[in-house]
């Protein structure tokens, strides 16, 4: 079944802890990107990337990094978590960069910071 | 950057009316219009999408228009159900700039909660 999948789906932690969110896509897509949820402002990207080894800054990038070593997986980073970094998060996954394509979600996570 | 305005920010209809959602977009050169349903605690999916080369496309009781001149789009369903109940973004997405740094990114609106009520 193809599919995005993140772990964990839930996450409560404190200010400053180090946390990796990962993300994992079985459909050979190129084009990966993380999005956070809040009230009232929508699927705002933080970072993506179009390939292997190739990333950039979206919209919301402070505070998080991202990696891509393999097609699969583009895991989220956050080196020292705030409060204002609580919110629900979204990877997603897209055929190939310049392609009018459906991007497919995972299943969110929902992170807490305290 | 593109920028994607969406209203209402809720809406509420009875069982077996109609809902209109509305975008608006602001960089004229985006070319691809898709709209996503998020039901409660679900990851959002596509429901319908349109590309600029078309003013209208329809998918049983789902539809969805689209000015360029004015650029703005909208999506309309038909005999809601209570199923149709969920928060829906709009997106827009420009996709001739392969390689750069603007590749495939969707912008998304703020999001629309549809209650159905019976």
């Amino acid at each position: 079944e193809a599919q995005v999948t993140q772990n964990p789906r839930y996450l409560i932690t404190v200010t400053g802890k180090k946390l990796t969110v990962t993300c994992s896509q079985n459909m050979n897509h190129e084009y990966m990107s993380w999005y956070r949820q809040d009230p009232g402002l929508g699927l705002r990207q933080i970072y993506y990337s179009m390939n292997v080894e190739v990333t950039d800054k979206g919209d919301v990038p402070e505070g998080y990094k991202v990696s891509r070593k393999e097609k699969r997986n583009f895991p989220l980073i956050l080196e020292s978590p705030s409060p204002n970094q609580t919110s629900l998060y979204f990877c997603a996954s897209r055929l190939a960069a310049g392609t009018n394509t459906e991007a497919f979600f995972g299943q969110g996570t929902r992170l807490t910071v305290v | 950057g593109e920028n994607v305005e969406q209203h209402p920010s809720t809406l509420s209809v009875q069982e077996g009316d109609s809902a209109v959602i509305k975008c608006t977009y602001s960089d004229s050169a985006s070319n691809y219009f898709p709209w996503y349903k998020q039901e409660l605690g679900k990851r959002p999916q596509l429901i319908i999408d349109i590309r600029s080369n078309v003013g209208e496309k329809k998918d049983q009781r789902i539809a969805v228009t689209l000015n360029k001149t004015a650029k703005h789009f909208s999506l309309h369903i038909t005999e809601t159900q209570p199923e149709d109940s969920a928060v829906y973004f709009c997106a827009a997405s420009l996709s001739n700039q392969i390689n750069t740094g603007t590749a495939s990114k969707l912008t998304f609106g703020t999001g629309t909660r549809l209650q159905v009520t019976l």
